[in-house]
Parts: C-alpha cells; sequence; structure tokens
C-alpha cells in the first residue's frame, strides 16, 4: 500500500534550527510538497520537490532523495510564528496525493 | 477578494438536519476538491471536479452529496450525519487535476454533529 511517514510532534527553540523528516512508499513517484498549517487556518503550500537535492527558499529548505524515499523540511532561525503543522503529500504515478498526518511543530522562547 | 473562501466557519448540526458549505475560488482554477481533516490523521480525499465534472469519489457514504455548478464554485450538501462525521471540510482548488500544481486551500467549516 502507499503509505507517508512523519513524526508526530516536535519541539524546538527560537532562534534554532529543525529538520522535520518524511518517507513515502508510493505507487510511482511525481513530486513531492510540503504544506504549513496553522490552528484554524488553511495549509498553505510551502515547497515542491521532484527531482533529487536542496531547495532552499529564505529560512525553509526542502531536500529529497528519491532513492530513499526520504524527504525533510529544514527550518532555520526559528521563529514563534513558525509554530504550526507540516504537512507531507507525495504525488503518485496517477497524480494522486498521498498524505502524512502532519507534524506538529511547537516552538519555545 | 483573492484565494478560496469557505462558508461557514463553523457549523453545528443534528443527526437529522440538512446543512450546505460553500466554497468559492477566485484563482482561475479548473480543477475544486473536497477533503476531510480529522485530528492527527491524513488528509482524506472525498471528491474532485476537474471543469466542473465529477472525477472522483472516494467512497464517500451518500449522506455527502457535492455540487458544483461552475469551475469556482462548489457545494457539500450535508444530511442524517452521524457524529463520527465531526472533522473539518476542507475545499481547495489547482490550476488542474492531473498535473503537479499545487493546492490552494479556504480555511475549512469546523462541523459538530450533535
Amino acid at each position: 500500500g502507499q503509505n507517508i511517514d512523519q513524526p508526530t510532534e516536535m519541539t524546538a527553540t527560537e532562534g534554532a534550527i529543525v529538520q522535520i523528516n518524511c518517507t513515502y512508499q508510493t505507487s510511482g513517484f511525481n513530486g513531492l510538497f510540503w504544506y504549513q498549517q496553522h490552528a484554524g487556518e488553511a495549509p498553505t503550500f510551502l515547497s515542491y520537490n521532484v527531482l533529487d537535492g536542496l531547495e532552499e527558499k529564505g529560512r525553509f529548505s526542502s531536500f529529497l532523495s528519491r532513492s530513499k524515499g526520504y524527504s525533510y523540511l529544514l527550518l532555520k532561525e526559528l521563529q514563534m510564528k513558525d509554530s504550526a503543522s507540516y504537512l507531507c503529500a507525495c504525488m503518485d504515478s496517477n497524480y494522486q496525493l498521498i498524505w502524512g498526518a502532519g507534524t506538529k511543530l511547537i516552538i519555545k522562547p | 477578494e483573492t484565494g478560496v473562501t469557505q462558508t461557514p466557519r463553523h457549523l453545528v448540526m443534528g443527526m437529522t438536519n440538512k446543512k450546505s458549505l460553500k466554497c468559492e475560488q477566485h484563482l482561475g482554477h479548473n480543477a475544486m476538491y473536497w477533503y476531510k481533516q480529522s485530528a492527527k490523521k491524513p488528509l482524506e480525499l472525498m471528491f474532485v471536479y476537474n471543469f466542473k465534472e465529477q472525477t472522483e469519489n472516494n467512497s464517500v457514504p451518500s449522506r455527502f452529496s457535492p455540487e458544483c455548478p461552475n469551475s469556482s464554485h462548489l457545494f457539500l450538501h450535508l444530511h442524517t450525519l452521524q457524529p463520527e462525521d465531526s472533522a473539518l471540510y476542507l475545499c481547495a482548488s489547482s490550476r488542474n487535476r492531473g498535473d503537479n500544481s499545487p493546492l490552494h486551500f479556504g480555511n475549512g467549516t469546523r462541523l459538530t454533529v450533535t
């Protein structure tokens, strides 16, 4: 079956760096997405990776290794507003999105 | 107004009620989606519309009935729901179905069935 695994919850300190991992098993692969969702709000698109390597966007970076079925989201210089859930989603060969359950990130001062 | 707008934000209904959720997108997208989000579970895709035509129904019970009058509007009609249907219902849109364009979500309707 198709599956996405990511940690349920992580805690980090303001100003620090945190890496949120995501592993996937899907039928085919058409890219991997990361979304951010603040409590009570819409998920918002953060990044898309389809080729191996690191994509950097300001304080956020996303990495993909297709051979390992693995991705991570790296958040630098953490701010309190980064407290949110981070959703990993993989697109299979039929362009269906397979979602992880999300990682709740708690930032402490 | 831009983005994806959902109404109402919150809804409490009894099991015998009939209500509707509304979604509107101002992004010029061709595909629209209904998702169910329950605590600590992955997003569950319910329905997909592409160019107003329903392309997917993921074994959703008939007490949920979608309607898509045009590419900008999507409804979810609810009747005789069960308490386990309580969840956050998210509407989303994308440029097209069947490509890798990202989803744009509304803020959702928090539904409580009593």
